[in-house]
């Protein structure tokens, strides 16, 4: 099975500030990752797929990068609208695994 | 515009079988792209997926829920359900319906979740 871990697991940043979080795969996913926004009470939302796709409609501000077992979503300039957990899943043998999260704040 | 939709009790006894249905809308269950899964989340915890179907009746599970999940499919109400059995308080969680897609590996469609509690 394949397992991910995040870290930060929680960050406190001001707006306007680069926020980077970081996912990593217990084995090679090729690009198969994905990132979703969480707010409170609502459902998650995909931002970006195969590791650097940004979905449509989702804030050029959002980007992502990495390939294999390590990747980050960075954030460029952090509003005060991007407050929620942020979570990475992969997909493997039609298994699906996320990640526990980032819980990400203001300052 | 395709929509999930999640039922069944809120409430379930311990050691009891979890049993929730998800109705599509908009769209066939049968379409050949996508999967049909379950996903929860604990209170104040992260994501857990649960296990897929293919309209076909295919299943892919979670190896760590596998023995005491199953997911069925009806194409002919456009539903497919989950049950899931000898539940603890452990398996208290909002539970997602979703249409995972099959080539990319993602989830853009989901229900809006229900809150099953595990409680005598």
């Amino acid at each position: 099975d394949i397992q991910m871990t995040q870290s930060p697991s929680s960050l406190s940043a001001s707006v306007g500030d680069r926020v980077t979080i970081t996912c990593r795969a217990s084995q090679g996913i090729s690009n198969y990752l994905a990132w979703y926004q969480q707010k409170p009470g609502k459902v998650p939302k995909l931002l970006i797929y195969a590791a650097f796709t940004l979905q449509s409609g989702v804030p050029s501000r959002f980007s992502g990068s990495g390939s294999g077992t390590d990747f980050t979503l960075t954030i460029s300039s952090l509003q005060p609208e991007d407050v929620a957990t942020y979570f990475c899943q992969t997909y493997n043998s039609a298994l699906f695994t996320f990640g526990p999260g980032t819980k990400v704040d203001i300052k | 515009q395709l929509q999930l939709q999640e039922s069944g009790p809120g409430l379930v006894k311990p050691s009891e079988t979890l049993s929730l249905t998800c109705t599509v809308s908009g769209g066939s269950i049968s379409s050949g792209s996508y999967f049909w899964g379950w996903i929860r989340q604990p209170p104040g915890k992260g994501l857990e997926w649960i296990g897929n179907i293919f309209y076909s009746g295919s299943t892919y599970y979670n190896p760590s829920l596998k023995s005491r999940v199953t997911i069925t499919v009806d194409t002919s109400k456009n539903q497919f359900s989950l049950k899931l059995s000898a539940v603890t308080a452990a398996d208290t969680a909002v539970y997602y319906c979703a249409r995972p897609e099959m080539v990319r590996g993602i989830i853009i469609k989901w229900g809006q979740g229900t809150l099953v509690t595990v409680s005598s």
